[in-house]
């Protein structure tokens, strides 16, 4: 079945502090990969994709994602996170609709 | 360009009623997604609709239905509303294409909250 996993519910950084957050994905055909992000109350941001081509890709607001078909990841890092980045992110899959994780919120320490 | 917008962004309605919410989609997008978000569920893909014509469909009741018109304006309705119903309502937009659910990127808009009552 077609699916995402975020492991993490819920993850707590300092302010300046690395980030990763996990997604697995379980998809049969070649996968196109998306990083959202949800402010409270808010729609969901596109922060990242990759469709094809280089593993590692670049985003808005400083993250990254490296996709490994290997281990079927697609995780999300951030090398210094900032108070601003405290958020709720979704890790999704096309597969002709997308399919999202249950989302990793993430809480910023001063 | 603006983005996608939907209206209204909230709205409270009473067991058995229906609802209607809408979606405008970013200028020269064709295909438009809904999505149900609720706490126990997450994002759940409700329907997508290029073209005016729906292309692809998730897991809901017969009581969620949608419409797109030629503008590529969108329309989601939910009659006889459950408690249940209760969630916020995502709206995403995309260019399309010839294959169902194309690899485009979808953008959101900001969603409308219905609470039933």
């Amino acid at each position: 079945a077609q699916s995402v996993t975020q492991p993490d519910i819920h993850i707590t950084v300092s302010e300046g502090a690395s980030l990763e957050l996990r997604c697995n994905y379980s998809y049969g055909a070649t996968p196109y990969l998306f990083w959202y992000v949800q402010s409270p109350g808010q729609g969901l941001q596109l922060l990242l994709k990759y469709f094809s081509g280089d593993t590692l890709v670049q985003g808005i607001k400083g993250f990254e994602a490296e996709f490994k078909r290997s281990q079927s990841s697609f995780n999300l890092r951030k090398p210094s996170v900032h108070w601003s980045d405290a958020a709720e992110y979704f890790c999704a899959v096309d597969t002709g609709k997308l399919i999202f994780g249950q989302g990793t919120t993430l809480q910023v320490k001063p | 360009k603006a983005g996608v917008t939907q209206t209204p962004r909230y709205l409270i309605k009473t067991r058995g009623q229906q609802v209607t919410l809408s979606c405008s989609p970013i200028s020269g997008h064709r295909s438009v997604s809904w999505y149900q978000q609720t706490p126990g569920q997450g994002l759940q893909f409700l329907f997508e609709y290029f073209s005016e014509t729906q292309r692809n469909k998730g897991n809901f009741p017969g009581r969620f239905s949608g419409r797109q018109f030629s503008n590529s304006r969108s329309e989601m309705n939910v009659s006889t509303l459950e408690l249940g119903d209760s969630a916020l309502y995502l709206c995403a937009s995309s260019l399309g294409g010839t294959s169902g659910g194309a690899r485009d990127t979808q953008y959101f808009g900001p969603g409308t909250r219905l609470t039933v009552l």
